[in-house]
């Protein structure tokens, strides 16, 4: 079976602060996919990654890095948290151009932003 | 400009009863759709899943129907269990164009009633 595992399940952190959000899968996918959800907006990308070191801005980069040093470890880093970045944190990945475009997700992370 | 939409927020159905829930899409490149169910607290899991050479697919109590013409697809959960209580999401995506990303819905939150 996939595993995709979040370093935390719940983080709290004060405005300015620098946060790293951790994942690692273990199923040698290509694509890793950093989402954020949000009540009444649903799954929104922030960005994804399809090979080491390779990464490509989703629907809402803004205030939001990442960083891909190994197949298997996708980080979304907040470079200064602020109270809109309160959210639940969910990491995906996939095989890049499989037979189906199935996405395995971890558990997330429920970030607060105080 | 939201290119996969689920219009309704919640459904609550009885016991036993089905389960319809919808999703309209916008985007003619998308070629492949899935449901994904999350569960509070849960990363959301892959359920089901269609291409668009299909109209239908079907995996035990869950069914997919997809109407390319009205750029609409739905899942029937037939017989609908408490279980089954949980945010469904639509996600689609264009293989030929951007293999392994998907876009989703805002997700439906369904409630089983016993």
């Amino acid at each position: 079976d996939v595993k995709v595992t979040q370093s935390s399940r719940y983080l709290v952190k004060r405005t300015g602060e620098k946060v790293f959000l951790e994942c690692v899968q273990d199923m040698d996918h290509e694509n890793m996919f950093w989402y954020r959800q949000d009540p009444g907006l649903g799954l929104r990308l922030i960005y994804f990654s399809y090979d080491v070191k390779m990464k490509e801005k989703g629907d809402i980069p803004e205030g939001y890095s990442v960083s891909r040093e190994k197949k298997e470890r996708f980080s979304l880093i907040l470079e200064s948290a602020s109270t809109n970045q309160t959210s639940m944190y969910l990491c995906a990945s996939s095989i890049l151009a499989g037979d189906t475009d199935t996405q395995y997700f971890g558990p997330g992370t429920r970030l607060t932003v105080l | 400009d939201q290119q996969v939409k689920q219009n309704s927020p919640s459904l609550s159905v009885q016991e036993g009863r089905i389960s319809i829930l919808n999703c309209d899409y916008t985007n003619s490149m998308f070629d492949y759709f899935l449901w994904y169910k999350k569960y509070p607290a849960e990363g959301p899991t892959f359920l089901i899943s269609i291409s668009s050479i299909k109209d239908k697919n079907e995996d035990g109590r869950f069914t997919v129907f997809l109407n390319k013409s009205a750029k609409h697809l739905s899942l029937h959960i037939v017989p609908s269990q408490p279980g089954d209580s949980a945010v469904y999401f639509c996600a689609a995506s264009g293989r030929s164009t951007n293999a392994g990303k998907s876009t989703f819905g805002d997700g439906t939150t369904l409630t089983v009633k016993p």
